[in-house]
C-alpha cells in the first residue's frame, strides 16, 4: 500500500522569504501522480501544483515549485516569495491512474508579517 | 466544465438523530467518488469511495455509510449520530488524472 509522509506538521515563514515544505512517499508503482493541495481557514481544498512521474522535469507554477527526485520518492514543494495569502495547511497526495488519492498528514504553514 | 456540489456547508445535529449529506458532480461521467473526514487541524481520512454506482467500498469501519444510487450523486449517511462524529466531511471525485473537491460540510454533533 502506498504511504505520504510529511514530516514538518508545522513550518512558519516571513513574508517574501522563501520556504520548503518536504514529503516523502512509499511506493511500487511506476506510474503516478503527485500533487500538493493547499487549504485555507475556508478548507475548501485548492490544487497548487501537480507533477507526472514520468515527467522528468519539475512542475512550476508561478511561485510554487515541486523538487521531484523520483528515485528517492521525494516530492517537496518550493514557495517563492511567501505571501500572507499563502498561510494554509498544505497536504501532499500521491494517485496512481485513475485510483483513489493517498494524502500526507499535512503541514501547516504560518506566513508572518 | 466539471463542477462538485456538497450540501449543507453547515450542520449541527443532536446525538442520536439520522444524517444524510449529500454530493453531486456535474460534466462528467463514471467519476470515482470519495468521502473524508477531517479532524480539525489534522489530516484527510478516506472514509468511502466509489467507483460506480451501487459500488462502495468503506476504508474505516464506523458508524455510517455510503451509498450512490446514481452516477454522479453519492450520499453520506448515519441513523444515529454519535458525538465522536462531529468532523468536517469532504466529498471529492476524480477521473484519470483530475480530481476536485467539495466545499465541506461542517458537522457538529451535539
Amino acid at each position: 500500500a502506498q504511504t505520504v509522509t510529511q514530516s514538518q506538521p508545522e513550518m512558519s515563514v516571513q513574508e517574501a522569504e522563501t520556504v520548503t515544505l518536504s514529503c516523502t512517499y512509499d511506493t511500487s508503482e511506476n506510474n503516478y501522480y503527485l500533487f500538493w493541495y493547499k487549504q485555507p481557514p475556508s478548507r475548501q481544498m485548492i490544487l497548487v501544483i501537480r507533477q507526472e512521474a514520468y515527467k522528468q522535469q519539475n512542475a512550476t507554477e508561478n511561485r510554487f515549485s515541486v523538487n521531484f527526485q523520483k528515485a528517492a520518492k521525494s516530492f517537496s514543494l518550493k514557495i517563492s516569495d511567501s505571501q500572507l495569502g499563502d498561510t494554509a495547511m498544505y497536504f501532499c497526495a500521491f494517485m496512481r491512474y485513475g485510483q483513489n488519492f493517498v494524502f500526507g498528514p499535512g503541514t501547516r504553514l504560518s506566513v508572518l508579517p | 466544465s466539471q463542477t462538485i456540489h456538497q450540501w449543507p456547508a453547515t450542520l449541527v445535529q443532536p446525538v442520536g438523530s439520522p444524517l444524510s449529506l449529500e454530493c453531486t458532480v456535474e460534466g462528467t461521467s463514471n467519476p470515482n467518488l470519495y468521502w473524508y473526514r477531517q479532524a480539525a487541524g489534522r489530516g484527510l481520512q478516506l472514509l468511502f469511495y466509489s467507483v460506480g454506482i451501487g459500488q462502495i467500498s468503506s476504508e474505516v469501519p464506523q458508524n455510517l455509510s455510503a451509498s450512490r444510487p446514481q452516477d454522479r450523486q453519492f450520499i453520506l449517511s448515519s441513523k444515529k449520530l454519535l458525538l465522536s462524529d462531529s468532523g468536517f466531511y469532504l466529498c471529492a471525485w476524480n477521473r484519470d488524472t483530475e480530481a476536485f473537491f467539495g466545499q465541506g460540510t461542517r458537522l457538529t454533533v451535539v
